[in-house]
């Protein structure tokens, strides 16, 4: 079964450094893997997806995540930290032979100080 | 070119009353997924469906849940006689064959008083 662990509750950056929000997957073939935001009381909003075209992938907002298959990894990372990128944030792999149903992390919530 | 849709946007019910969520798809969309997001959980699927067919409800509680999508109009998500055990934020989705992307709604905030 797919799986993903996010492996921090929460994550706290000044605004102008570097964010890290770390991931790893559980996969027993090549996955969909995914970084979605959540805004307070917002909906999602895709920030980007690797599907083993590229192991860097860019995404929206300055944010990309790089996929290691050494390490079973996906982190999230962005160069500058700007206090509209507070939020909570999930990994995601697609179970492709579960008719590509999302499995979710269980989120990190980045705060970011002025 | 409007996104997925979700309404009511707010919903509170009593105990024991019946709950609808109404999801629309983004244009061109035939999958349609649901998630609930427990307060301090994140997200659980619950059901997929096509047109008219429910592909995989494996995530749906055995009782009181349903959900179609049917030829015409939106999907819905029903929960009858509710308790304060179904408050969560209600999540719908579609996506595209063959891409496994699936786009959000805003959600569907239930309230069981």
């Amino acid at each position: 079964a797919q799986s993903v662990t996010q492996l921090d509750s929460h994550v706290s950056v000044s605004e102008g450094t570097p964010v890290l929000l770390r991931c790893n997957y559980s996969s027993s073939y090549s996955p969909s893997l995914f970084w979605y935001v959540q805004h307070p009381n917002k909906g999602l909003q895709l920030l980007l997806k690797y599907t083993s075209a590229a192991t860097l992938v860019k995404g929206i907002n300055g944010f990309e995540a790089e996929f290691k298959k050494s390490e079973t990894s996906f982190h999230l990372t962005k160069p500058s930290a700007h206090m509209s990128d507070a939020a909570e944030y999930f990994c995601v792999v697609s179970d492709q032979l579960g008719g590509n149903k999302l499995v979710f992390g269980a989120g990190t919530i980045l705060r970011v100080k002025s | 070119n409007a996104g997925v849709m979700q309404n009511p946007r707010h919903l509170v019910r009593r105990r024991g009353q019946e709950a609808r969520l109404r999801c629309s798809p983004m244009k061109g969309h035939s999958h349609v997924y649901w998630y609930r997001q427990l307060p301090e959980e994140g997200l659980k699927f619950m059901v997929y469906l096509q047109k008219e067919n429910i592909i995989d409800e494996s995530g749906m509680p055995k009782e009181r849940f349903s959900a179609e999508f049917p030829k015409e109009g939106p999907s819905i998500l029903r929960i009858q006689q509710v308790v304060r055990g179904d408050s969560a934020a209600y999540f719908c989705a579609s996506s595209r064959p063959p891409t496994d992307t699936q786009y959000f709604g805003p959600g569907t905030r239930l309230t069981v008083l």
